[in-house]
């Protein structure tokens, strides 16, 4: 299985802040990665799809970058509303695996 | 918008069954693959099972050979049968919509609708 690595494991930021979030795997993967957000007790919410495609009704600070085996997710002016937890998914094969997430928080 | 909703959780010993049901009102249900994804208590997520559009299914290596993934499309349903649980199954259960689409010669997969969840409890 291809393991997914995000760094670093938990954060602290304040609101506008630029915030990087890394996601390393264990074998390339081409572009095929997404992340998620999840808030306490909530279903995680898709952002961003294919390392860098945007969902739709996701906000524009959200991107993402990268291909092959390292991709960052950048938050470009921290909103109160993004401190969460945020994961990486890898759907190049099965089993899809999930980074261990990174938790976001408040400074 | 597409909304799901799981159901079936509770409170099963060791070694005990339950199975899940995630139902959809959408009537494209069909032309979706579906998803499984649990969470521990103050654990990460993980992927646990996916029944495509095209009939194939797929397990994570921890529930392979006692998980069984479902779907009813004329239902709009999809079922987890679990079996031979044991206390590491604990966790709420996600269903997860997935999305394919094709971008000039790229093909992408997502989850974009998730249910509330439901959870499962292992204990004696």
């Amino acid at each position: 299985a291809i393991q997914m690595t995000q760094s670093p494991s938990s954060l602290s930021a304040s609101v506008g802040d630029r915030v990087t979030i890394t996601c390393r795997a264990s074998q390339g993967i081409r572009n095929d990665l997404g992340w998620y957000q999840q808030k306490p007790g909530k279903a995680p919410k898709l952002l961003i799809y294919g390392a860098s495609s945007l969902h739709s009704g996701v906000p524009s600070r959200f991107s993402g970058s990268g291909s092959g085996t390292d991709f960052t997710l950048t938050i470009s002016s921290l909103q109160p509303e993004d401190f969460a937890t945020y994961y990486c998914l890898q759907d190049y094969n099965y089993p899809l695996t999930f980074g261990q997430g990174t938790k976001l928080e408040i400074k | 918008d597409v909304q799901l909703l799981e159901s079936g959780g509770g409170l099963v010993q060791p070694g005990g069954s339950l199975r899940l049901s995630c139902a959809t009102s959408e009537f494209t249900f069909r032309r979706y693959a579906m998803n499984w994804v649990r969470q521990a208590p103050g654990k990460g997520l993980e992927w646990v099972s996916t029944f495509s559009d095209t009939g194939n299914t797929y397990y994570g290596d921890s529930v392979k050979g006692r998980f069984t993934i479902s779907r009813d499309n004329s239902k709009g349903t999809l079922y987890l049968q679990m079996n031979s649980l044991r206390a590491e199954d604990t966790a709420v259960y996600y269903c997860a919509k997935g999305t394919g689409i094709a971008k000039g010669s790229d093909y992408y997969y997502y989850m974009d609708v998730w249910g509330k969840g439901t959870t499962v409890t292992v204990s004696s």
